[in-house]
């Protein structure tokens, strides 16, 4: 019944070392993003995708990258993590770019990431 | 800018009333989430408010001012499950971005 998907749940990889996360959704819905959510902080925005277009927020950092093959997946690359990129990274899908009543994101259960 | 404030932490007993306020300053205004996230786990949604006044959803209600920018969430007849953190959202003009607020942890003690 999972709608949005995220592996793995726990990733732990070591400094400068690069890392992939996965998001799959079984809603169809056009839009994918990707939020990065440190201990007791918001989540914040890196990026999304509305189809195939990428939107990259301003402070996004270039060590991340993003790629959606198709509508189900997405993906997000640190090239090179450091240490302070130590978060929950969670993914969300909504159905449409112009949301308009009742529009949602629906999240996926995100994956800690760990920077060693 | 984008701005969206709420108390960083509040305690209540189970079986009470809590308030959770949310102030909000964004360049735009297309709706306002409320959404409950447990410890290590995803953010769910709980309620959406785009006109003024109050929604009411079980023990949840939500209530709205755009004219204040001002939200609240309201949790009756609390209970231990209802520990987590609420997180105020505001979905801005371009429809493309929520801002979420850094949310309010909440503790419900026996």
């Amino acid at each position: 019944d999972a709608m949005v998907i995220q592996n793995p749940r726990y990733q732990v990889t070591q400094f400068g070392k690069p890392v992939t996360l996965s998001c799959s959704q079984t809603l169809n819905h056009n839009v994918m993003y990707w939020y990065q959510q440190k201990s007791s902080q918001a989540p914040k925005l890196l990026f999304h995708y509305y189809d195939k277009d990428f939107n990259n927020e301003a402070d996004t950092p270039d060590n991340f990258q993003s790629r959606r093959p198709n509508t189900s997946f997405c993906f997000l690359d640190i090239r090179s993590p450091g240490l302070g990129d130590t978060a929950m990274y969670l993914c969300a899908t909504s159905r449409d770019i112009l949301k308009g009543a009742n529009e949602k994101l629906f999240f996926g259960s995100g994956t800690q990431l760990s920077v060693l | 800018g984008q701005n969206i404030d709420q108390p960083t932490e509040m305690t209540a007993t189970e079986g009470a009333i809590v308030q959770i306020n949310c102030t909000y300053q964004t360049s735009g205004f297309n709706g306002l989430f409320w959404y409950q996230q447990h410890a290590g786990e995803a953010p769910t949604f709980l309620s959406y408010n785009v006109l003024d006044g109050l929604e009411e959803k079980g023990r949840f209600s939500s209530f709205l001012s755009r004219s204040k920018g001002y939200s609240y969430l309201l949790l009756k007849e609390l209970q231990m499950k209802d520990s987590a953190s609420y997180l105020c959202a505001v979905e801005d003009n371009y429809g493309q971005n929520f801002v979420f607020g850094p949310g309010t942890r909440l503790s419900v003690l026996p």
